[in-house]
C-alpha cells in the first residue's frame, strides 16, 4: 500500500515561493501513476492544485496555473510542488495524493498534510 | 469547470438516525466519475465512495452512494458516533477536478 508524506517549510514570506515535497513509500513513483496536490485554507474547503504523471505530463488548476510547477524526482521517489508569488490567501494545509494508474480516478491515498503559513 | 453544490451546509442529527447528503453538479458528470470523502478535524480526507456508488476498501456498508448525471447522494443509514464529520463530493470526469464546499454532519 502506497503511503505519502509531505515536507517543507511551514512559513513562507509574502511574494516568496512555497516549496513542498511528497515522499512516496511502499511503491515506485515511476509506476504508471498520477500524483496530485490539493490544498485547504484554514476552516475552508478543498481545492485541487494540479497533478503530474510519472512521465512528467502535468495538469494545473487554471486559477493557479501561472504560479504552479509540479515535478517528479524519480531518484528520490518523490514529487514536488512550487507555488510562486505567494500571498496570505495561499495559507493552507497542503496535501499530496495519489490518483492511481488512470486519470479518471479518485484521490487515494492522501498524505497527512502540512500547514504552510504565508506571513512576514 | 464543473461546480459542485452540496446541501445542506450542516446536518444536525442524533446517533442512530439516517443522514442524506446531496451533491448537485452544474453540468453532467461524465460516467458518474464522482467520489465522496469524509474529513475529521486535523485529519486528511478519507475516501468513502468512488464511481458514485462503489464503496472504498474498508468502508462500512452503512455508507452508500447513488445518483448520476447532475444529482448525487451520500446516505449513512444509521449514524455511529465516529461518523460525525465533514463530507465532500468531488468530480474527476473533467479538468479541473473540483470539490463541493462540504456538508458538516454534527451531533444534535
Amino acid at each position: 500500500q502506497v503511503q505519502l508524506q509531505e515536507s517543507g517549510p511551514g512559513l513562507v514570506k509574502p511574494s516568496g515561493t512555497l516549496s513542498l515535497t511528497c515522499a512516496v513509500s511502499g511503491g515506485s513513483i515511476s509506476s504508471s501513476n498520477w500524483w496530485s496536490w490539493v490544498r485547504q485554507p484554514p476552516g475552508k474547503g478543498l481545492e485541487w492544485i494540479g497533478e503530474i504523471y510519472h512521465s512528467g505530463n502535468t495538469n494545473y488548476n487554471p486559477s493557479l496555473k501561472s504560479r504552479v510547477t509540479i515535478s517528479v524526482d524519480k531518484s528520490k521517489n518523490q514529487f514536488s510542488l512550487k507555488l510562486s508569488s505567494v500571498t496570505a490567501a495561499d495559507t493552507a494545509v497542503y496535501y499530496c495524493a495519489s490518483l492511481g494508474s488512470s486519470w479518471y480516478n479518485w484521490f487515494d491515498p492522501w498524505g497527512q498534510g502540512t500547514l504552510v503559513t504565508v506571513s512576514s | 469547470e464543473v461546480v459542485l453544490t452540496q446541501s445542506p451546509g450542516t446536518l444536525s442529527l442524533s446517533p442512530g438516525e439516517r443522514a442524506t447528503l446531496s451533491c448537485r453538479a452544474s453540468q453532467s458528470v461524465s460516467s458518474s466519475y464522482l467520489a465522496w470523502y469524509q474529513q475529521k478535524p486535523g485529519q486528511a480526507p478519507r475516501l468513502l465512495i468512488y464511481g458514485a456508488s462503489s464503496r472504498a476498501t474498508g468502508i462500512p456498508d452503512r455508507f452508500s452512494g447513488s445518483g448520476s448525471g447532475t444529482d448525487f447522494t451520500l446516505t449513512i443509514s444509521r449514524l455511529e458516533p465516529e461518523d460525525f464529520a465533514v463530507y465532500y463530493c468531488q468530480q474527476y470526469g473533467s479538468s479541473p477536478r473540483t470539490f463541493g464546499q462540504g456538508t458538516k454532519v454534527e451531533i444534535k
